[in-house]
């Protein structure tokens, strides 16, 4: 069975720019949350969505949006991208709705100059 | 606010011994799940052990094990016979409602 998929792996922005990651979760799994990653912070809850509704958000400023297809797989949107937004952005499904075992992708790696 | 503190930016170990990384949380809940994930370096986040609240007994798997005091809101990770595959950042977790809550993680060094 394929693992999470998140594209693209690594990206460069400016300030100013917007930027989308997309998610495909494991086949099957329909919760599909994601975390801001940075160094010392650990990681930080953005949203999660379960069958296209997206059940919590965390502290995260409206710039940073989401959205789940049909078919469990998802995006995330940041827009007017601020140094500070630079980070490891992990995607993770699961199988249960509730609090079930998270199964990670590798993430993706934005840079903003 | 549910927070979960990992007081151990890093932590070393000799190879073959036994460490153990601490966690607490703060919650109001009674129904909640702890776990425990591995980073290693460049590679993806995989669970390496997972606690119910309602139960006392403490999960193991294999070499890890954890130490799960629910009144004290402790929640730490015992690495038997440490590997060179050990290394990695270790997240306490804690999840309720749908909704999880990592530590700042600890890494793991471990010396050959």
């Amino acid at each position: 069975k394929a693992g999470v998929t998140q594209t693209p792996r690594y990206l460069i922005k400016t300030r100013g720019q917007q930027v989308t990651l997309s998610c495909s979760p494991i086949s099957g799994h329909r919760s599909v949350s994601w975390y801001q990653q940075t160094p010392g912070q650990g990681l930080q809850f953005l949203f999660e969505y379960f069958s296209e509704t997206q059940r919590n958000k965390g502290n995260f400023p409206g710039r940073f949006s989401g959205r789940q297809f049909s078919n469990s797989r998802s995006e995330m949107n940041v827009s007017t991208l601020e140094l500070g937004d630079s980070a490891l952005y992990l995607c993770a499904s699961s199988p249960t709705p509730v609090n079930g075992e998270l199964f990670f992708g590798e993430g993706s790696r934005l840079t903003v100059l | 606010a549910q927070t979960v503190t990992q007081s151990q930016p890093e932590m070393s170990v000799q190879e073959a011994e036994t460490v153990t990384l601490s966690c607490t949380y703060d919650t109001s809940e009674s129904d909640y799940y702890l776990f425990w994930y591995k980073q290693p370096p460049s590679r993806q986040m995989i669970l390496v052990i997972r606690q119910e609240a309602y139960k006392q007994q403490n999960a193991t798997e294999n070499r890890f094990s954890v130490n799960f005091q629910k009144a004290a809101k402790s929640f730490s990770l015992k690495i038997s016979d440490s590997q060179l595959g050990d290394a990695a950042m270790y997240f306490c977790a804690y999840s309720e409602r749908n909704q999880f809550y990592f530590g700042t993680g600890t890494s793991l060094t471990v010396i050959p």
